[in-house]
């Protein structure tokens, strides 16, 4: 089966511009997580989706970022606007449903350098 | 607040020696812990998994042991190949209604040939 596809893989811009990220998950996955990864860190969660309604964005800045995903398939992360602490991977995963005791799927993720 | 600790950043091993990996937690509610992969570039991968309510969980050369009582899990990879060279991930799962995992720093496992 198809992975996990996010889009651009890589992405430079200067603060207080604005950005997006896009990703397409497993076909049939319900669940659709956005993390991001900080050098040296761990993987932090944002935003969970089940199907297009949100589970949890407890740790998602909403005063800059943003996500939606429409008609429960593909996902958007925003930021706007971007900051220097934002410089990040941005990781989306999937999964068939929203238990994740038996793990995620990864996409390869996006890297956003903010200058 | 680190849940989840990896304290060791970097392991160098042997090829056909055994690598351990180690994770500390604190909050004695996470009830399932995994184990990820990730290689340069890539995003991470799944490995292993196990119940709060297990000790141990084998699966081909990888083996994740936990100690609730020490809140501690070590991933055991027996015989270490330099394919296994990655940064290892362990992450809890907090809230078994949820799939969000937490996440510790990783640990950079180096197998030389």
């Amino acid at each position: 089966e198809a992975g996990v596809a996010q889009s651009p893989r890589y992405k430079i811009i200067e603060k207080r511009q604005s950005v997006a990220f896009w990703c397409n998950p497993i076909s049939g996955h319900a669940t659709l997580y956005w993390y991001q990864q900080i050098l040296g860190q761990g993987p932090k969660l944002l935003i969970q989706f089940q199907n297009n309604g949100v589970v949890d964005d407890s740790q998602l800045p909403k005063d800059r970022f943003s996500a939606e995903r429409l008609k429960g398939v593909d996902s958007t992360l925003k930021i706007q606007p971007a900051k220097l602490e934002d410089s990040a991977v941005y990781l989306c995963a999937s999964s068939p449903e929203g238990r994740a005791n038996y793990g995620y799927t990864f996409g390869s993720g996006t890297r956003l350098t903010v200058v | 607040d680190q849940q989840v600790k990896q304290n060791s950043p970097s392991l160098s091993v042997q090829e056909g020696r055994i690598s351990i990996l180690n994770c500390d937690y604190t909050n004695s509610m996470f009830d399932y812990f995994l184990w990820y992969k990730k290689y340069p570039a890539e995003g991470p991968t799944f490995l292993i998994s196990i119940s709060s309510i297990k000790d141990k969980n084998e699966d081909g050369r990888f083996t994740v042991f936990l100690n609730k009582s020490a809140k501690h899990l070590s991933l055991h990879i027996v015989p270490s190949q330099p394919g296994d060279s990655a940064v290892y991930f362990c992450a809890a799962r907090p809230d078994s209604n949820t799939g969000k995992l937490i996440f510790g720093q990783g640990t950079t496992l180096q197998v030389k040939p």
